[in-house]
């Protein structure tokens, strides 16, 4: 069985602070890492994905993620946050061996604060 | 804009109501999937249509029936549904079911409130 565990429920940042969003993972099996980020009143929409190759993966708005097999981790890092950032935002795990199940962290709200 | 397109985007319905969500897309996705998320939640699979056939039903009441048309096409049909049904469905679609064809795209999602 696979499980997310999303530490931080809430992050509250300055706009233009750092900000890292913790994910860790537990699987017997290899699994694909997702983040996917929700903004109010809308669905999910993928952020970045991480299946092989390098570990260090970035999205187009300045977000990225590393994957760190040993720690069993996937954190979520912006160098720089937005009041547009503020989300709910989401570490999943799809294993290998069951491509249609989606595994879910609990979730983390980020708030941007000005 | 998302390319996954669910219909209507609110629902407010009695408990003795009938009802129907809808969803689209076509980016030729042959796999199809409903999500039930409860506020401050993360989404919870509800059913899996792969190729028009379905896949997985994750031990959800018969009161939702879902219904994949074609390949473009998933309906879940809304039967004598409860209080705390209310929630947001969510529709997603991925090329296929294997691994190296995801991800899952999801589209905004209907809000359903039952009175």
């Amino acid at each position: 069985a696979q499980s997310v565990t999303q530490l931080d429920s809430q992050v509250p940042v300055f706009e233009e602070a750092p900000v890292e969003l913790r994910c860790n993972y537990s699987s017997s099996v290899s699994v694909y890492l997702f983040w996917y980020v929700q903004y109010p009143n809308q669905g999910l929409q993928l952020l970045l994905k991480y299946l092989s190759g390098s570990t260090l993966v970035k999205s187009i708005n300045g977000f990225e993620a590393e994957f760190n097999k040993s720690q069993t981790s996937f954190h979520l890092r912006k160098p720089s946050v937005h009041i547009s950032d503020t989300a709910e935002y989401f570490c999943a795990v799809t294993p290998y061996s069951s491509a249609s199940k989606i595994i879910f962290g609990s979730g983390t709200r980020l708030s941007i604060r000005p | 804009d998302t390319e996954v397109t669910q219909t209507p985007k609110h629902l407010v319905m009695g408990m003795t109501n009938k009802k129907s969500l809808k969803c689209e897309q076509h980016m030729g996705h042959r796999a199809m999937y409903w999500y039930k998320q409860k506020a401050k939640k993360p989404p919870e699979l509800m059913f899996v249509y792969s190729y028009e056939k379905l896949s997985i039903n994750e031990s959800v009441p018969s009161r939702f029936s879902p219904e994949c048309p074609n390949s473009s096409l998933l309906n879940l049909h809304l039967h004598a549904l409860q209080p705390e049904d209310s929630a947001l469905y969510l529709c997603a679609s991925s090329q296929d079911l294997t691994v190296s064809n995801q991800p899952q795209h999801f589209g905004d999602g209907t809000r359903l409130s039952i009175l």
